[in-house]
């Protein structure tokens, strides 16, 4: 069965510092893969999306980027973090190009910047 | 242009009774794709049922329904016989047929079951 991992659960980091967080999908090939912002109490917005190998594309002019170095890792990224971009990062997969397929997602990762 | 609505931030449900959880959607495709996902405190999210709008028969999945009203364009997610795990915030989502990869959220419903 597939299955998907993101790290770390929580970070605080301050003004200025770089970022890094990771998502990996085990049991599928080729998926779709997905990051997704939320802030408090709001819904999702999406920040990247990615069909292929450094194939990213970004959805959203942010202080943020992406990165897919293999089929089944996703990396945001960031060289100086705002405290605009705290919030809660989700990564997702899906299916490859089936309307029908839903996004399943990791656990999040929630990031305050201080 | 706000593509999906969700006009209650609250609701609240006694335990073992039924609820329904509005979700409205704008879309000019004719081929979409409506979900509902729940986000428990966690914060992890769960796909819970999924609706075509080719699918002539709303779709089930145990305890949850959506009552899909093509003509309305709204995908109401019903959850029958309410349990305190159900309390939770719940996102009613759409995918469009030209962009398969922009799944868009609703704000969202906050879900509190009481015993």
């Amino acid at each position: 069965s597939q299955t998907i991992h993101q790290w770390p659960a929580t970070l605080v980091q301050p003004v200025g510092s770089p970022l890094s967080l990771e998502c990996t999908v085990e049991g599928t090939s080729n998926p779709n893969l997905y990051w997704y912002r939320q802030a408090a109490g709001r819904g999702l917005q999406l920040l990247f999306y990615s069909i292929g190998i450094d194939q990213i594309s970004s959805e959203v002019p942010q202080n943020l980027s992406a990165s897919r170095p293999q089929d089944r890792q996703f990396i945001l990224s960031s060289k100086k973090l705002l405290l605009s971009d705290s919030g809660f990062y989700l990564c997702a997969w899906s299916a490859t190009d089936r309307g029908r397929s839903p996004l399943h997602f990791g656990n999040g990762t929630r990031l305050t910047v201080t | 242009a706000q593509k999906i609505t969700q006009t209650q931030p609250g609701m609240f449900v006694q335990e073992k009774e039924a609820v329904t959880l509005d979700c409205t959607y704008d879309t000019s495709d004719q081929s979409y794709g409506l979900f509902w996902y729940k986000q428990p405190s966690s914060g992890e999210m769960i796909f819970l049922i999924y609706q075509g709008s080719y699918d002539e028969q709303n779709a089930t999945e145990g305890r949850y329904s959506l009552n899909f009203q093509k003509a309305r364009k709204s995908a109401n997610l019903v959850i029958s016989a309410s349990q305190l795990g159900d309390s939770a915030m719940y996102f009613c989502a759409m995918r469009e047929g030209g962009n398969l990869n922009d799944m868009r959220f609703g704000a969202g419903t906050r879900l509190t079951v009481k015993p």
